[in-house]
């Protein structure tokens, strides 16, 4: 069955970086696109960026431009996002979930990711 | 990009019919017919109920529909079942070739 299993929980202090995974089991990785969308705490769901089945391409949303990077490894079916320079408000559950194409619904999402950036 | 406007609450009584707004531009929602609706409940995966604006993926109640007309996209949930309450938000593809979520809705059955 198709699985988008995410890495734990994680704590971080303001000014740092985490990298959270996204490992894809059940279907062709490489014929799939990846984005992750995120959720604060009393918050809607805001889209962050996707990125396409090869790994070449990628396309964020401006308010993470230059602080997040998604990327993807072939040989672990793994997809990651790393967001830099941490604020409390960031403080969210992060979900990734995969599209047949850019412009396709996401079909399958994983369990979701809490990051608390805390001092 | 903003985010495209949704009511904050809508409320209805099991059997009736509810219809939540998603109100975009035509950079998005206008200019194009690439509308997802998703039902979720905190701290849980969302589950796609409505795709390109009228679609219902399998497995789906043919109780939820889609429409658009404009700038302005909808889903219909008609025979409320107190299962149906949850969040749920409109998105849509963007001429940026980003995606753009709606604030989110939060439905109640009475």
């Amino acid at each position: 069955q198709i699985q988008l299993v995410q890495s734990g929980a994680e704590v971080k202090k303001p000014g740092a970086s985490v990298k959270v995974s996204c490992k894809a089991s059940g279907y062709t990785f490489t014929r799939y696109y990846m984005q992750w969308v995120r959720q604060a705490p009393g918050l809607g769901l805001e889209w962050m960026g996707i990125i396409n089945p090869t790994g070449d391409t990628t396309n964020y949303a401006q308010q993470f431009q230059g602080r997040v990077t998604m990327t993807r490894d072939t040989s672990t079916s793994t997809v990651y996002m790393e967001l830099s320079s941490l604020r409390s408000d960031d403080t969210a559950f992060y979900y990734c979930a995969r599209l047949s194409g850019a412009y396709s619904p996401a079909d399958y999402w994983g369990q979701g990711t809490l990051v608390t950036v805390s001092s | 990009q903003s985010a495209l406007t949704q009511p904050a609450s809508v409320s209805g009584s099991p059997g009736q019919s509810i219809t939540i707004s998603c109100t975009g531009t035509s950079s998005d929602v206008g200019g194009y017919n690439y509308v997802s609706w998703y039902q979720h409940h905190p701290g849980k995966a969302p589950k796609l109920m409505i795709y390109d604006v009228t679609k219902r993926p399998s497995g789906v109640s043919n109780r939820f529909s889609g429409s658009k007309s404009g700038n302005t996209a909808s889903l219909t949930i008609s025979g409320l079942q107190s299962e149906d309450e949850a969040d749920y938000y409109c998105t849509s593809y963007t001429t940026t070739s980003t995606w753009v979520f709606g604030g989110g809705t939060k439905l109640t059955v009475l």
